[in-house]
């Protein structure tokens, strides 16, 4: 089966510039996550979602990040305005089971931020 | 409050050795733990889940163990492999939640 794919690799911005990343997870996946990876740091998760509705995002900055998992499948992460701590890895991940369930995540190769 | 702490330093070992990671939490009740291996520039990749009734698990050259007393994991490559080489995540499952630690970077030596 093909994987989670993310785009774009690699991006770099000015702060105060927006930036938007998408993810398509695994086809039949049900919860999609996206986690932020700040070097040298474990992954810290931003939002959750069980089909195209939110069961947690207690530690998304809501003031300059938003995402949305339009019709279940695919999602966008979107930072407006970038600041320079925001500069890290966005990995997203799905799995099989409702709401982390038992199962795996599944990542994609990430998404590197650099804010100048 | 909330924490999961893996070996701080990095892990250096010999060639054929066995490789003990550690995974301690506190102010959690996970229903599961899982362990991640993580490659420069990749994404992580599951490597073994265990859950709370469950004392050990293996799986070929991977062992992992699992106190809910003492809260830790300990995670064990046994006959390590420089291909072993990378950073190893452990992850709780609690209120709905993966949660992850800092990692710990392993490093096999010929």
């Amino acid at each position: 089966e093909a994987g989670v794919a993310q785009s774009p690799r690699y991006k770099i911005i000015e702060k105060r510039q927006s930036v938007a990343f998408w993810c398509n997870p695994i086809s039949g996946h049900a919860t999609l996550y996206w986690y932020q990876q700040i070097l040298g740091q474990g992954p810290k998760l931003l939002i959750q979602f069980q089909n195209n509705g939110v069961v947690d995002d207690s530690q998304l900055p809501k003031d300059r990040f938003s995402a949305e998992r339009l019709k279940g499948v695919d999602s966008t992460l979107k930072i407006q305005p970038a600041k320079l701590e925001d500069s890290a890895v966005y990995l997203c991940a799905s799995s099989r089971d409702r709401s982390g369930g038992t199962g795996e995540l599944f990542f994609g190769e990430g998404s590197r931020l650099t804010v100048l | 409050s909330q924490k999961i702490e893996q070996n701080s330093e990095a892990l250096n070992i010999q060639e054929g050795k066995t490789a003990t990671l550690t995974c301690n939490y506190t102010n959690y009740s996970p229903a599961y733990l899982q362990w991640y291996r993580q490659d420069p520039g990749r994404g992580p990749v599951f490597l073994l889940l265990i859950r709370e009734n469950e004392k050990e698990k293996r799986k070929e050259r991977l062992k992992v163990t699992f106190d809910t007393t003492l809260k830790q994991s300990l995670f064990h490559i046994t006959a390590s492999q420089p291909a072993d080489s990378a950073t190893y995540l452990c992850a709780l499952f609690s209120a709905s939640k993966i949660i992850f630690g800092s990692g710990t970077r392993l490093s096999i030596r010929p």
